[in-house]
C-alpha cells in the first residue's frame, strides 16, 4: 500500500532519444508525487512535480504524465543528451514522509 | 549558499558497536528527514524532524534513533550495529514538515564489518 512501483530497472537510450519511466502506486493518499535524479555520489536532487490534479507538467526537457484513474505517472526526457545519465527516482508523499521508487539507472549513449 | 552538509563522509564500524551521523540544514530550513540507501535502491525513510520534534518514522528497529537540536541541526544513532545496517545514510532538510521538495547531502557511506 506504502509502495511506488518503478520500471525499467535500467534503460539505455541513444543521445536524442525520448527515455520513459514509469511509476505505478496503490495509495490513494498520496498526494504529491515528485521525481528525483541522482548523480553517483551526490545525494537525490529534486528534478520536477506533480500533483495528481493535474495531467501534465513539464519544465524543460522533463515532462511528468500522470493518469490517476491508472495510479501511473511517468516521466519523459526530450533530447535527451549523454549528461542526463543518472539514477532516477519517482516518489510520492503520504503526511510528513516520502517514498521513493527502486530508481532507474538511465544511460544516454552520445 | 550552504548545501546540506553530512559527517562523516565515510565511516567503518563492526558488528555491535555504535554510531552517530550528523547533520546540518540549508539555513532557514526548519525539517531534517534521514534515509537509508542501501546500493541499487532508492532511499527509505527512517525520520523526520521538524521544530526539534519527531513527525514521522519509518519501518526501522528501535536500535534506530535521532534528534533535532534547537539550531535545527540532527543526528542519527545507530546501536549494535548489524552487517545489513551497511548503507548510504541521507540527510535532507526542507522548509517546512510537508513541502515534499527535500534537499539532500551527499551522504554518510556506512560499512558494517
Amino acid at each position: 500500500q506504502q509502495q511506488v512501483k518503478q520500471s525499467p530497472q535500467s534503460l539505455i537510450v541513444q543521445k536524442g532519444g525520448i527515455p520513459i519511466i514509469n511509476c505505478a502506486y496503490e495509495n490513494t493518499a498520496f498526494d504529491y508525487f515528485p521525481w528525483y535524479q541522482q548523480f553517483p555520489g551526490k545525494g537525490p536532487a529534486l528534478l520536477i512535480a506533480i500533483r495528481p490534479d493535474v495531467s501534465e507538467k513539464k519544465e524543460g526537457r522533463f515532462t511528468i504524465s500522470f493518469n490517476k484513474s491508472a495510479k501511473q505517472f511517468s516521466l519523459h526526457i526530450m533530447d535527451s543528451q549523454p549528461g542526463d545519465s543518472a539514477t532516477y527516482f519517482c516518489a510520492a508523499r503520504l503526511d510528513d514522509k516520502i517514498i521513493f521508487g527502486k530508481g532507474t539507472r538511465l544511460h544516454i549513449l552520445p | 549558499d550552504a548545501g546540506v552538509t553530512q559527517s562523516p563522509t565515510h565511516l567503518i564500524k563492526t558488528r555491535g558497536q555504535h554510531v552517530t551521523l550528523r547533520c546540518s540544514p540549508i539555513s532557514g530550513h526548519k525539517s531534517v528527514s534521514w534515509y537509508q540507501q542501501v546500493l541499487g535502491q532508492g532511499p527509505q525513510f527512517i525520520f523526520q524532524y521538524y521544530e526539534k520534534e519527531e513527525r514521522g518514522r519509518g519501518n526501522f528497529p528501535d536500535r534506530f534513533s535521532a534528534r533535532q537540536f534547537p539550531n535545527y541541526s540532527s543526528e542519527l544513532n545507530v546501536n549494535a550495529l548489524l552487517l545489513g545496517d551497511s548503507a548510504l545514510y541521507l540527510c535532507a532538510s526542507s522548509w517546512g514538515a510537508n513541502t515534499g521538495e527535500l534537499f539532500f547531502g551527499e551522504g554518510s557511506r556506512l560499512t558494517v564489518l
